[in-house]
């Protein structure tokens, strides 16, 4: 068993840029969350997915961040366009069935650095 | 409003002596209970949880914590911390069918040679 894959690892980027995360979820996991990570803010759930579908979309912060998953095995989080402020790093996680018992497995983390 | 609080933002002790990290959440039922740990560089990984039934479970590298519900409190024990110990730990829960964990702010544990 794999994991959970993120890439990339680390991405840099100027202010207005897009930027696209890119998660590979645990094969046979039926749900997937994006989680964002920072000093001031803790763990953040920005939105999560069950059988490929978007379920909870309440923690995106704004307009410029859009998640799709367009099938079982790959979810990706867009930022466009991206700004300083979106420096953090951005955790994927799946579970096997998406209820409260089920854990979570994490990816390693995209540390997006935006200048 | 549901809540994980863990008072202690960072911990330092000694190897070889015993660690307790506080937990405490707000929910109006009892919740699945889970603690996670964060190396540098590294996602979360899962060291334990509770659903139901006995109070104190068991977790890998020697953890355990105690659900307590009067306190609503899940505190994290490990009698003999080892310097690879040394890290971030996460106290969460989640409620219902949703999927969704809550997640405390975390302490950061240093481990004294």
């Amino acid at each position: 068993d794999a994991g959970v894959i993120q890439s990339p690892r680390h991405e840099v980027t100027e202010m207005g840029q897009e930027v696209t995360l890119r998660c590979k979820p645990i094969s046979g996991h039926n749900s997937l969350f994006w989680y964002r990570q920072t000093m001031m803010r803790g763990l953040e759930l920005l939105i999560y997915f069950n059988n490929n579908v978007p379920i909870d979309d309440s923690g995106m912060p704004e307009d410029r961040f859009s998640a799709k998953m367009p099938n079982a095995s790959f979810s990706t989080l867009k930022i466009q366009p991206s700004e300083p402020r979106d420096s953090a790093v951005y955790f994927c996680a799946s579970s096997l069935s998406g209820s409260g018992d089920s854990p979570l497995h994490f990816g390693n983390g995209t540390r997006l650095t935006v200048t | 409003a549901q809540s994980v609080t863990q008072p202690d933002i960072h911990i330092t002790v000694s190897e070889g002596a015993s660690l307790e990290l506080r937990c405490n959440y707000s929910y109006g039922a009892t919740p699945y209970l889970f603690w996670y740990v964060q190396s540098p560089g590294q996602g979360l990984q899962l060291l334990l949880k509770y659903f139901s039934g006995d109070t104190l479970v068991q977790g890998i590298k020697g953890f355990e914590a105690e659900f307590k519900r009067s306190q609503s409190s899940f505190n994290l024990r490990k009698p003999s911390v080892h310097w690879s110990d040394a890290a971030e730990y996460f106290c969460s829960f989640g409620s219902g069918n949703t999927g969704k964990l809550i997640f405390g702010q975390g302490t950061t544990l240093q481990v004294k040679p």
